[in-house]
């Protein structure tokens, strides 16, 4: 019954490996976002889509690579590692576009880069 | 200048107390204003969308001041399950762009 899933909560990885984060949504949401908390808390938009359709990319290295496959999915992957990339990633989906949406958001996936 | 600006805290209160946390945006075209609640090593969940109108939800209470950019929250009757980081989040538009402030953390002891 989770709203906002993402698959693996835990990855610790070692520098230069490529990995991905999955992201679900049940809610029937049109629009999903991820974002990046750093060691010091500090929660950042990465990206954002709606209806599979590229809306937010925010200053993020071109390592990162959003997917899409469709409006339930999102998916986040990121090459060549550094270690720079350990942080929590957070997953979110709000029902569409209107700025007074709730955005609801997942469980987290802690990237640790060793 | 951050975008959004809070007191990260500790604000360590006891139970049944009423404490105040403010927040300052930079961006005079945001447009809407929330207040998120994130436990430790968990996400952040909505507690309340703050309404110029100023708005109420049982014992909290949000503020909205857009002359000044500044937006509060007051808790009531602290409980020990209040204690958490409270996140001050402002929508400035363009895809619904969530800046978010550092959070300020309160703990609620006996």
């Amino acid at each position: 019954d989770t709203a906002v899933s993402q698959t693996p909560k835990y990855l610790v990885t070692q520098m230069g490996n490529d990995k991905s984060i999955k992201c679900e949504q049940n809610l029937g949401h049109d629009t999903m976002y991820w974002y990046k908390q750093d060691s010091k808390k500090f929660l950042k938009i990465m990206f954002s889509y709606n209806n599979k359709e590229l809306i937010i990319n925010e200053t993020v290295p071109n390592r990162f690579s959003p997917k899409s496959p469709d409006k339930a999915h999102l998916n986040l992957h990121i090459n060549s590692l550094e270690l720079g990339d350990s942080a929590v990633y957070f997953c979110a989906s709000s029902q569409d576009l209107a700025d007074y949406n709730e955005q609801f958001f997942g469980p987290g996936t802690r990237l640790t880069v060793l | 200048r951050k975008e959004v600006e809070q007191d990260p805290g500790p604000f360590n209160v006891p139970e049944g107390a009423t404490v105040a946390f403010n927040c300052t945006y930079s961006n005079s075209a945001s447009q809407s204003f929330f207040w998120y609640r994130q436990d430790c090593r968990k996400e952040p969940k909505l507690l309340m969308s703050v309404y110029s109108s100023g708005n109420e939800d049982g014992r909290f209470t949000a503020q909205l001041n857009r002359a000044s950019q500044y937006i509060s929250l007051l808790i009531r009757d602290s409980k020990l399950s209040d204690s958490a980081t409270y996140l001050c989040v402002v929508n400035v538009g363009g895809g619904n762009k969530l800046t978010f402030g550092t959070g300020t953390q309160l703990k609620v002891e006996l």
